[in-house]
């Protein structure tokens, strides 16, 4: 148990669906990351925020709409995807994401299949 | 471009030692990490280096040398739960992370 919790564990959508992942850390942390991992690929690096703000946005197509309403949460809308997205899906937290010894936490991530 | 290298598979036997390598190329280094992955589960964090030489945390160890671009996970005295995936990371000038695509370690009795 990391203290960063995610909902669903599994989800499987079909492409004109709209769903949403959720993500909660309990450890205090300022800062909150989405990733997704592709099987035999390095993590991808979706959105990062930073005491609620984006701060980044990876070239990440508009199908995925990240959500940050405090420090605790964070969510990833998603509509109309195909099926190259599916993939797990992680979201990590850390302490402020400036310190060259931040250390990112992760949960458990939500197995992602589309139809 | 940033490039992180890691062998995609090792195999070897509980009881014995095994030494993960991770070779890079960022742009610009504020330490590197690793993490264990266990399939269908959440990477969790294992070492941090920053500075040149070993750090020794029970069974794994962590080397870095700076100059080479390298660093190694060693992991000593296999458990059957050691088989996993390793993760090797960099945090580049922007403080980013920059990932390996991951080592899977398999362990055979």
């Amino acid at each position: 148990e990391t203290g960063v919790t995610q909902t669903p564990r599994h989800l499987v959508m079909g492409m004109t669906n709209k769903k949403s992942l959720k993500c909660e850390q309990h450890l205090g942390h300022n800062a909150m990351y989405w990733y997704k991992q592709s099987a035999k690929k390095p993590l991808e690096l979706m959105f990062v925020y930073n005491f609620k703000e984006q701060t980044e946005n990876n070239s990440v197509p508009s199908r995925f709409s990240p959500e940050c309403p405090n420090s605790s949460h964070l969510f990833l809308h998603l509509h109309t995807l195909q099926p190259e997205d599916s993939a797990l899906y992680l979201c990590a937290s850390s302490q402020d994401g400036s310190q060259h010894t931040d250390t990112q936490y992760f949960g458990p991530g939500t197995r992602l299949t589309v139809l | 471009g940033q490039n992180i290298d890691q062998p995609t598979e090792m195999t070897a036997t509980e009881g014995a030692i095994v030494q993960i390598n991770c070779t890079y190329q960022t742009s610009g280094f504020n330490g590197l990490f690793w993490y264990q992955q266990h399939a269908g589960e959440a990477p969790t964090f294992l070492s941090y280096n920053v500075l040149d030489g070993l750090e020794e945390k029970g069974r794994f160890s962590s080397f870095l040398s700076r100059s080479k671009g390298y660093s190694y996970l060693l992991l000593k005295e296999l458990q059957m739960k050691d088989s996993a995936s390793y993760l090797c990371a960099v945090r580049d000038s922007n403080y980013q992370l920059i990932w390996g695509a991951g080592t899977k370690l398999i362990i055979k009795p």
